[in-house]
C-alpha cells in the first residue's frame, strides 16, 4: 500500500549549518508533495509544496527536490537557526487522498 | 489576518459525556479538515467537507459527527467520548482539496476523557 516514511526520526545539526531532511514515498502515482513544520504546541505549519512536474523548488532558505526515479523527496534548510527547531512533516498527495509521514524532529546544536 | 481558530485550546471530559470542538476561519476556503494527532500513528483524517452543507468520512470517523451550516466554521463532535479519543485534534482549511492543495492548520485541541 500506499506509505509515506522518513529516513531518520531525529537529526541534530549545528547552527548555520544547512539541514537536509529526506522522505521516501511508495506511491508512484502520487503528483503533489508538501512539507510541514510543526513546534512545539503548534499546529502544522506550510512550508512548501511542489508538483511532480518539477525536481527543484526554492523557497525562502528551503529547497524542496523531488526524484521520482527512486521516490524521494528532500527538504533542505539553508544557515540553519534555532527557530527552525521543530518536527518536519512530508506529505504526498494522489488519488485523491493525502498521507502524512510520521515526521523528523530537527534540533539545533548552539 | 486571524486565518484558522480552534477552540477550546483544552478540554477535560468524562467517558460518555458528548463534546463539541468548534473551528472557524477567515479565508472563505472550500474546503475544510479535522485530523487527530496521536503518537504513533501521525495525522489522520477524521472528516472532511469540500463546501457547505457537504461533508465526507476520512480514515477514522467512528464516534465523530460533524456538520457545516456555513462555509467559515467546521465544528466537531464527539456523541459519546471515550478513552481512545484522547488526542490532539487539529482543524485544516484549503481552497482546494488536500491531495493538490496546502493545507493551512489551527493550533490545535487538546482533549483528554477521563
Amino acid at each position: 500500500g500506499e506509505s509515506v516514511g522518513l529516513h531518520l526520526p531525529t537529526l541534530s545539526v549545528q547552527e548555520g549549518d544547512n539541514s537536509i531532511i529526506n522522505c521516501a514515498y511508495s506511491n508512484s502515482a502520487s503528483d503533489y508533495f508538501i512539507w510541514y513544520k510543526q513546534e512545539s504546541g503548534k499546529g502544522p505549519q506550510f512550508i512548501i509544496d511542489i508538483r511532480s512536474n518539477m525536481d527543484k523548488r526554492q523557497g525562502q532558505r528551503v529547497t524542496v527536490l523531488l526524484n521520482k526515479t527512486v521516490k524521494h523527496l528532500s527538504l533542505q534548510i539553508a544557515a540553519t537557526q534555532p527557530g527552525d527547531s521543530a518536527v518536519y512533516f512530508c506529505a504526498e498527495g494522489g488519488a485523491q487522498k493525502l498521507v502524512f509521514g510520521q515526521g523528523t524532529r530537527l534540533t539545533i546544536n548552539p | 489576518d486571524a486565518g484558522i481558530t480552534q477552540s477550546p485550546r483544552y478540554k477535560i471530559t468524562e467517558t460518555g459525556r458528548q463534546v463539541t470542538l468548534m473551528c472557524h476561519q477567515t479565508w472563505s476556503h472550500s474546503y475544510m479538515f479535522w485530523y487527530r494527532q496521536d503518537l504513533g500513528h501521525g495525522l489522520r483524517l477524521i472528516y472532511y467537507s469540500a463546501a457547505a452543507d457537504i461533508t465526507d468520512k476520512g480514515e477514522v470517523p467512528d464516534g465523530y459527527v460533524v456538520s457545516r451550516s456555513k462555509t467559515e466554521n467546521f465544528p466537531l463532535t464527539l456523541e459519546s467520548a471515550t478513552r481512545s479519543q484522547t488526542s490532539v485534534y487539529f482543524c485544516a482549511s484549503s481552497r482546494g482539496a488536500s491531495y493538490n492543495s496546502p493545507l493551512h492548520f489551527g493550533n490545535g485541541t487538546r482533549l483528554t476523557v477521563t
